[in-house]
């Protein structure tokens, strides 16, 4: 099995909104509803921003909102800002195993 | 304040070993799943290796599987990878994660060492 598929970039201008989508198989994102989303700047270790699917650790903007529809996971940045640009993973519980995904830049125009 | 350090990363030739550190502080250690996962250089995040509360269960990606060894020691406050018949391929930033409960959710992610196997 191998990674989760996101789209490579996504961009937006200030105060727009964009989704990023995160797209497994019935065997992870499908089957558990433990889908993360993590936020990465350049040199920086990954931030935690969306956890079991849709929930938002303490800390976290209320702009960042997660949701899922079968074997895709989405996250949406809502109100885009200049500090959100940077690189999102998604990552999937998938038994003995753990999956993240692609990868996505998203760009603040 | 929750604290991931990792060390041990460095320059190894094809084949060899090298043995990840990562101390943990600001929480109890014995209380939760850790994980190994890594990054090369301009590419994205891979999961690499988890051992649960006690080190009795361990899993691994298939690509390392065989080679490294995850394990614990909750006295020490302190989480491992050994890394042996090293390839090209595993060179990458190395991050120790702490799982938030047992759900691969990573909540703290320790700064990162920088493992290159190179001849």
């Amino acid at each position: 099995q191998s990674a989760l598929t996101q789209p490579a970039s996504v961009s937006g201008s200030p105060g727009q909104s964009i989704t990023i989508s995160c797209t497994g198989t019935s065997s992870d994102v499908g089957s558990y509803n433990l889908v993360s989303w993590y936020q990465q700047h350049p040199g920086k270790a990954p931030k935690l921003m969306i956890y079991e699917g849709s929930k938002r650790p303490s800390g976290v903007s209320n702009r960042f909102s997660g949701s899922k529809s079968g074997n895709t996971a989405s996250l949406t940045i809502s109100g885009l800002q200049a500090e959100d640009e940077a690189d999102y993973y998604c990552c999937s519980y998938a038994g003995r195993s753990t999956f993240f995904g692609t990868g996505t830049k998203v760009t603040v125009l | 304040e929750v604290q991931l350090v990792e060390s041990g990363g460095g320059l190894v030739q094809p084949g060899g070993s090298l043995r990840l550190s990562c101390a943990a502080s600001g929480f109890n250690l014995r209380s939760h799943w850790m994980h190994w996962v890594r990054q090369a250089p301009g590419k994205g995040l891979v999961w690499v290796s988890r051992i649960n509360s006690d080190g009795r269960s361990t899993s691994y990606a298939d690509s390392v599987k065989g080679r490294f060894t995850i394990s614990r020691d909750n006295a020490k406050n302190t989480l491992y990878l050994q890394m042996d018949s090293l390839r090209a391929e595993d060179t990458a930033v190395y991050y120790c994660t702490r799982d938030v409960g047992s759900t691969t959710t990573f909540d703290y992610w320790g700064q990162g060492t920088l493992v290159t196997v190179s001849s």
